[in-house]
This record gives C-alpha cells, structure tokens and sequence, in this order.
C-alpha cells in the first residue's frame, strides 16, 4: 500500500514563528499536495508539485510557501505562522494525472 | 476552474435507511469524479471514482454512484446504511487533461450520522 506519512500530528505554535510540516511518500508518485481541512470547507488545496523542484499554487497559497527537492518529500512552510492558518493540514499523493490521492494522516497545527 | 457543491451539510439517518448525497460540479469540459471518505479518526480514502465508461459506478462497502452528464451531477447512494457508514463524505472532481488536471477540487462534505 503507499503511505503518506506526515511528522507531526499536532504542533501548537506561536503568532510569528516559522513552521515547517514535512510529508513523505514512499511509492514513488510523481505528484505531491498539501490541502488545509477546516470545518464547513471541506479541502482547499494551497500547493501542488508534480515534479521535483516544481510546484504550482493552488486556490489558497497566501501565507504558504513549499519545498520538493526530493521526489518522495514535500514540504510545507509557513514563513510567519498567524492565527488563521489553525487548520489540518493533509498531504497528499498520486501517480499521474488521473489524480486517485493517498493521504496522509494530517498535522493539526494550532497558532496561539 | 472547476466547483463542485454538495447539498446537505449533515444527514442523519437509522440503520437500514437508504442514502443519496448529492454532488454538481461545474466545469465544461471532460471530467474524472471521486467520492472521498473520512471515517472518524481515519485518513481520507478513496471511496470510488469515474473516469470514463458506464456512469454507474460501484466502489467499496456497497456504496454506488451516477454520473449525469446532462446534470453536472455525481450522486452516492448507498440502498442499506449501517452504522459503521458513520463518516464524512467529500465529492471531488478534476479536470481531464489539459491545465487542471493536477487540481482535484472538493466540496465542502456531508456527514453522515447512522444511528443504531
């Protein structure tokens, strides 16, 4: 089975510090995603790569920067944590453009 | 870019109850359709999806979905619900090929509540 597997479950920051949630994948899947869950909003993709190196915005990249200088990483960062990025953040998975994802569990982030 | 809209927010129904959530898109072109599931505590998982063919499409634990061209719509049913079908459900779609494909656009989700 792949496995999306994301370090953190739960962090709980500070207004202002610098945030890192690192995702990896072990089946080799060209395209790599981080979405934010928020209750009533369903999933809201922030940034996509579909290769190394490369990354596309999604629908909600303010505030959100990512890093894919391995295939089977994926990293989102958060360069000025605020309160309104309290969220769950999954990271996701897939092979080619048919786009079935894998997700990972989530890091539910809580900015203080 | 693609929306997609599912109608109910929270259903609730008994065990053995039938289930239809409902779920539009709106995006001209050739569509792939997913329906996501979370179980409480669980990771989203794939619960079925259409890509091409038969508009009816099955997926796992007796659930079924149609697509209607016509509609814009791609509904999930389920004839028998039971308890442990106590989840949120997420319709999604993407862009067959071209510039969107890579962007799986959700809806908002419906919980379900199936009570005993």
């Amino acid at each position: 089975d792949v496995k999306v597997t994301q370090s953190s479950r739960y962090l709980v920051k500070r207004t202002g510090e610098k945030v890192f949630l690192e995702c990896v994948q072990d089946m080799d899947h060209e395209n790599m995603f981080w979405y934010r869950q928020d209750p009533g909003l369903g999933l809201r993709l922030i940034y996509f790569s579909y290769d190394v190196k490369m990354k596309e915005k999604g629908d909600i990249p303010e505030g959100y920067s990512v890093s894919r200088e391995k295939k089977e990483r994926f990293s989102l960062i958060l360069e000025s944590a605020s309160t309104n990025q309290t969220s769950m953040y999954l990271c996701a998975s897939s092979d080619g453009r048919a786009n079935v994802l894998t997700f990972g569990a989530g890091s539910r982030l809580t900015v203080l | 870019a693609q929306s997609v809209s599912q109608h109910n927010h929270h259903v609730i129904l008994s065990e053995a109850a039938s289930l239809e959530l409902g779920c539009n898109y709106s995006y001209g072109g050739t569509v792939n359709l997913f329906w996501y599931v979370q179980y409480p505590g669980q990771h989203l998982q794939l619960l079925l999806k259409y890509f091409s063919g038969d508009p009816l499409v099955k997926g796992i634990k007796g659930f079924e979905a149609e697509f209607i061209k016509s509609k814009f719509s791609f509904n999930l049913r389920k004839p028998s619900v039971q308890w442990s079908d106590t989840a949120e459900y997420f319709c999604a779609v993407n862009a067959d090929g071209g510039a969107g494909s890579y962007q799986l656009t959700f809806g908002k989700g419906t919980k379900l509540s199936v009570i005993p």
